[in-house]
C-alpha cells in the first residue's frame, strides 16, 4: 500500500540553527499538507500546495519558516533560525483532489526537539 | 471561529468494554466529520467519516453519527480490543476549503 514518506523520522538541534524537514506523497497526488502536532494537541495547517503552488499558508510563521513543492512532487519545510517554542511533531499528508470529498493521508511525522 | 472539542483523555478500559469518545463542534456552516486514529509512533489514520447530518460513519467496529442538532459526533464502540489503544482525533471540514480543523485528541488504553 502506498504511503507518505518523511525524514528524517526525528531530529535535535540548538535554537539557532537551521533545519529541514522532507515530504514525498503518494505517487498522483496533487495535494500536499504541512501540519504541526504540538505535544497534547491536534495538528494544525501550516501550509497546503497544490502542484508546485501554495494555495493557503496563513499559518505559516513566515519569519523563520519557508517550504517548497518545486516540481510538485516532494516537498521541503525549513525553519531557520529555530526556537524553543518550534519543538513538535511535523506531519505531512497528501491527497488526490484536495477537496472536502478527500481522504488525506498522513505521514509517520518527523519529532523535532529544539535545545 | 470554528472548533472541535473532545472529551479529555486518558481514556482506560477494560477489554470487551463499551466506549464511547465524546465529540461536539462549533461551525458555521455545514461540515463534514472525521474521526482519526494515530497509534503509536505512526501518523494519522482516517478511520470514518460522515459528510451529512444523520449520516452515520462507520469503520473496524467503530460508529459515529452526525448530529447537527447537538453539534455532535461521539465515537462508539460496542467491545473494544487491546489493539485499540491509541489517540483518536475528531475533526472538521468545510466543503469550500481542503482544510481540516482537528479537535486536542482523546488517548485510550485498555487493559487486557
Amino acid at each position: 500500500e502506498a504511503e507518505v514518506a518523511q525524514s528524517p523520522r526525528y531530529k535535535i538541534t540548538e535554537k539557532s540553527q537551521a533545519v529541514a524537514f522532507w515530504c514525498d506523497p503518494i505517487s498522483g497526488h496533487a495535494t500536499l499538507y504541512w501540519y504541526r502536532q504540538i505535544l497534547g494537541q491536534g495538528p494544525e495547517l501550516l501550509v497546503q500546495f497544490q502542484d508546485e503552488s501554495v494555495v493557503d499558508d496563513s499559518q505559516l510563521p513566515k519569519d523563520r519558516f519557508s517550504a517548497e513543492r518545486l516540481k510538485g512532487v516532494d516537498s521541503t519545510l525549513k525553519i531557520q533560525p529555530a526556537e524553543l517554542g518550534d519543538s513538535a511533531m511535523y506531519l505531512c499528508a497528501s491527497s488526490f483532489l484536495g477537496d472536502s470529498t478527500d481522504t488525506q493521508y498522513f505521514g509517520p511525522g518527523t519529532r523535532l526537539t529544539v535545545l | 471561529g470554528d472548533s472541535v472539542t473532545q472529551m479529555e483523555g486518558p481514556v482506560t478500559l477494560s477489554e470487551e468494554a463499551f466506549l464511547t469518545i465524546n465529540c461536539t463542534y462549533t461551525a458555521t456552516g455545514y461540515p463534514s466529520l472525521f474521526w482519526y486514529v494515530q497509534y503509536p509512533g505512526e501518523g494519522l489514520q482516517l478511520l470514518l467519516k460522515a459528510t451529512k447530518a444523520d449520516d452515520k460513519g462507520s469503520n473496524k467496529g467503530f460508529e459515529a453519527t452526525y448530529r447537527k442538532e447537538t453539534t455532535s459526533f461521539h465515537l462508539e464502540k460496542g467491545s473494544v480490543q487491546v489493539s485499540d489503544s491509541a489517540v483518536y482525533f475528531c475533526a472538521l471540514l468545510y466543503s469550500s476549503a481542503s482544510k481540516i480543523i482537528f479537535g486536542s485528541g482523546t488517548r485510550l488504553s485498555i487493559r487486557p
